[in-house]
């Protein structure tokens, strides 16, 4: 089974608006964080946002937000006040925390492309 | 802002020869990692390096991949004897200790082309 996945290949918003990035997530380890990372063309990823499986609340940073709902094992990344530079890939990733044996790796979902339209 | 820097940008090598990606991470950073990505494919982790060793691999990473720290600052990946499905980007990445929360600083990456 797939530990991250992203439904949606493509998405496209007009800019100003907000727009909702699928992630869905895979695991039985109750200490895992949640990322999501931004490649522009030029291609460096770039972090976004981070969620840990035990924080309260949603993480939020700037006009990026991370919909954080544990039960269904999901993470969805809400942009808002869309702008024309948002445009790019977007990967969702996981880290488990292997009950403290983790090393860090992250585990990417396949992305999602975003474009902005004027 | 400190960074991580990757060298060379892109490099294209013949099948069969091998190629040395270096990195530098950033300077407080203990852990460092190197990541794939075939081209309109999703990222794929590689190896972590941890305290002047390997912590984990995946199965990508086979006999022909090594890693090392040589002088404290770089950290490299060798690839002995490339094949044309090793062309992708490597990223470079690390982190600092602390929680299960901290974030990846990745590299700008190496394009690697093998023909």
């Amino acid at each position: 089974a797939q530990k991250i996945t992203q439904t949606q290949p493509g998405m496209f918003v007009q800019e100003k608006e907000a727009v909702t990035l699928d992630c869905t997530y895979d695991t039985s380890d109750p200490s895992y964080g949640l990322f999501w990372y931004k490649q522009p063309s030029s291609g460096e990823m770039i972090f976004l946002i981070y969620q840990g499986s035990y924080d309260q609340q949603n993480a939020t940073e700037g006009r990026y937000s991370l919909n954080f709902q544990k039960a269904r094992k999901s993470a969805n990344l809400v942009i808002s006040a869309s702008q024309l530079g948002d445009s790019a890939m977007y990967f969702c990733a996981m880290r488990e925390d292997a009950g403290g044996t983790s090393y860090g790796k992250l585990t990417f979902g396949q992305g999602t492309i975003l474009t902005v339209h004027p | 802002e400190p960074e991580v820097t990757q060298t060379p940008s892109h490099q294209v090598t013949q099948m069969g020869q091998e190629v040395i990606l270096r990195c530098v991470p950033i300077s407080n950073h203990l852990y460092f990692y190197w990541y794939r990505q075939i081209l309109g494919q999703k990222v794929e982790f590689l190896v972590s390096f941890y305290n002047n060793e390997i912590s984990e691999k995946s199965e990508i990473f086979d006999d022909q991949f090594s890693v090392e720290r040589p002088d404290g600052s770089n950290f490299t990946l060798k690839i002995r004897s490339t094949k044309l499905e090793d062309s992708a980007m490597y990223f470079c990445a690390s982190r600092r200790r602390g929680p299960v929360g901290g974030e990846l600083f990745f590299g700008e990456g190496s394009r690697l082309t093998v023909l």
